[in-house]
Parts: structure tokens; sequence; C-alpha cells
């Protein structure tokens, strides 16, 4: 079936330090694939997504690729803020339901960045 | 633009009761969703409506868990009667039609059963 593994958290990383946030998925085909951040007391919000094999999403300087022979999408920032901290969840939307917007999400991992 | 609007925010109940969570999704949004979040898990599928239409509800638990979204705009999702176990967050999205912009969420329902 469909799945989504995100690394283990809490992150807990100093200001303008490196992210780098794991995601495996599995599934048939070639799945779309998204991050959405929560930030404390908000709903989901879309940081990227990506549809296709090699495809790189970006925003907020935030960055992942879609990598089909490892089935992975981690999501990277070169210098993370204060204001980055929140849970960051993987999700994917299989093949099968690409026109319902059915998604599937990992656990989240929680991001502290400290001052 | 209003984004989904979910209420109550937070709702305590005592075992056994029934409670009722509302919302409004982004105004031409066909499709609404709910999901249920448990304490550090990832959001999961409950209900899909395609207007007023429920076209996925194989993971909502039916003996106590109905859903309605009559006109087409807002749903209702109601849990009769309620179990210390349904201890969650509740959310809300809604999204273009068929499902094919990306999804906005509302902040959900944080849902605790004592």
């Amino acid at each position: 079936g469909n799945s989504v593994t995100q690394m283990e958290g809490p992150v807990t990383l100093s200001e303008e330090a490196f992210l780098t946030i794991n995601c495996t998925y599995t599934a048939t085909g070639y799945p779309s694939l998204f991050w959405y951040v929560q930030y404390p007391g908000e709903g989901l919000q879309l940081l990227l997504k990506a549809t296709k094999a090699d495809d790189k999403g970006s925003n907020k300087g935030f960055e992942a690729t879609y990598r089909k022979e490892t089935t992975s999408f981690h999501l990277e920032k070169g210098s993370v803020q204060v204001s980055d901290s929140a849970v960051y969840f993987c999700a994917l939307s299989p093949v099968s339901s690409s026109n319902t917007g059915k998604l599937i999400f990992g656990q989240g991992t929680t991001l502290q960045v400290k001052p | 633009e209003a984004g989904v609007v979910q209420s109550p925010r937070y709702k305590i109940i005592e075992k056994k009761q029934p409670v009722a969570f509302w919302c409004n999704p982004i105004s031409g949004h066909n499709t609404l969703y709910w999901y249920l979040q448990n304490l550090g898990q990832g959001p999961e599928l409950l209900i899909r409506y395609e207007n007023e239409e429920a076209v996925d509800d194989s993971q909502l638990p039916k003996d106590r868990f109905s859903a309605e979204r009559l006109k087409g705009v807002d749903s209702t999702l109601k849990i009769q009667p309620a179990e210390l176990g349904d201890s969650a967050v509740y959310l809300c999205a809604s999204s273009s039609p068929q499902g094919m912009g990306p999804l906005t969420f509302g902040s959900g329902t944080r849902l605790t059963v004592v």
C-alpha cells in the first residue's frame, strides 16, 4: 500500500544551521509529493510540492527533490531561522487518486530552532 | 480571502456524549475533506465530498461518526456517542473542483473526551 515515513523528531538546531528532514515513501507509479508545515496553533499549510521524478519543489528557502530511484523527498534549508520552528509533514497523493486531492501523510517531524 | 473556518477550536466532553464540528470551506471550493489527526501522528482522511456528495467515506467509522454537507458548502461532522479514543484534532480542508488545486486546511477542532 501507500505510505510515508519521516525521520523521528524533534530536530533541534541553532539559528543559521543547515536543515535536512528525511522522507521516504512507498507507492506504485509516480505519486505527487508534498511538504506541509504546521505552525503552533495554526492549520497545515502547503510548503512545496513536486509532481514528477527529478522535479524540485521550493518555497521560502526550503527545497525538496523528487527522487524516484531512492523513493525519497527530503526537505532541506540552508539556513534556518527561529521562525521556522514548526511541525513538518511529508505527504503523497497516490497516482490512483491524482484527481481527488487525497493525501497520505507521514507522522510529522518537529523542528525547534534556537537563537 | 477568508480561509477554511472551523468551529469550535476546542471542545471537552464526557464520554458517551454527542459532539459536532462545523466547517466552512473557501468560497468556490467544491471539494471538502475531513481529516483526523491523533497526537504525534499525521492526518488521516475520514471523508471527502464533491459538492454535497460523499465520494470517499471508506475510512469513516460509521457506527458512531456521521457527516453531512447538505447544500454543498459548509459541513458538519458528528460523533455519537464519543469514546475516550476519539480525543484528537479534527481537521477540515477544501480544494478547487475534483481536488485539482492544493488543499487548504482549517485550524482544526481539538476534541478532548474525558
